[in-house]
């Protein structure tokens, strides 16, 4: 049973164009997680979310928006994609208020912009 | 902010050997916990070892252990008789203490690419 999961894991397309990553967690979490892992392996969060509270990066332009259906889910839309947005996204999930809080991360989705 | 420094971009070592990680970071927090993640050529984000900061006891995972610096914001991992799977990209990863407000994410170091040689 995969804990963490993402489609697509490879996502081609322009630029220009509006795009979407989907996240599912079935761990029963709290908190979900964006990060971007760019062409020199460099892992950066981008947002953080649970019931209560979006954490944006204030590095993180606004053409990227998370969105959550429920609490299993978070989903990044990406509007207007440039070059630059080309990168590993992960999602990764945790249980706020537990030790370590430990993140699960799903496999990754490599977008490449064209 | 916090910020999390891995200074060996590379490391090889001979299969069977010992190999040591270096990390540092920088906060003014007292309390936070401190993560080493391997993600392998797969890319998958596999987490190795984990260590309390107010816990003094190193931490220990089978052939992986850390050596935890509080006082030189040191934590280096050890990697006790290397093996070829162990090949991986190592991350360090720095996460401050759940504050009620919100959910922080993980700083990450640059990594440190492993080789173990035959």
């Amino acid at each position: 049973d995969t804990a963490v999961s993402q489609t697509p894991k490879y996502l081609v397309t322009q630029m220009g164009n509006d795009k979407s990553i989907k996240c599912e967690q079935n761990l029963g979490h709290d908190t979900m997680y964006w990060y971007k892992q760019d062409s020199k392996k460099f892992l950066k969060i981008m947002f953080s979310y649970n019931n209560k509270e979006l954490i944006i990066n204030e590095t993180v332009p606004n053409r990227f928006s998370p969105k959550s259906p429920d609490k299993a889910h978070l989903n990044l839309h990406i509007n207007s994609l440039e070059l630059g947005d080309s990168a590993v996204y992960f999602c990764a999930s945790s249980q706020v208020g537990v030790s370590y809080n430990e993140q699960f991360f799903g496999p990754g989705t490599r977008l490449t912009v064209l | 902010a916090q910020t999390v420094t891995q200074s060996q971009p590379e490391m090889s070592v001979q299969e069977a050997e010992t190999v040591t990680l270096s990390c540092t970071y920088d906060t003014s927090e007292s309390d936070y916990y401190l993560f080493w993640y391997k993600q392998p050529p797969s890319r998958q984000m596999i987490l190795v070892i984990r260590q309390e900061a107010y816990k003094q006891q190193n931490a220990t995972e089978n052939r992986f252990s850390v050596n935890f610096q509080k006082a030189a914001k040191s934590f280096s991992l050890k990697i006790s008789d290397s093996q070829l799977g162990d090949a991986a990209m190592y991350f360090c990863a720095y996460r401050s203490p759940y504050s009620g407000g919100g959910a922080d994410g993980l700083t990450f170091g640059k990594g440190t690419h492993l080789i173990i040689q035959p």
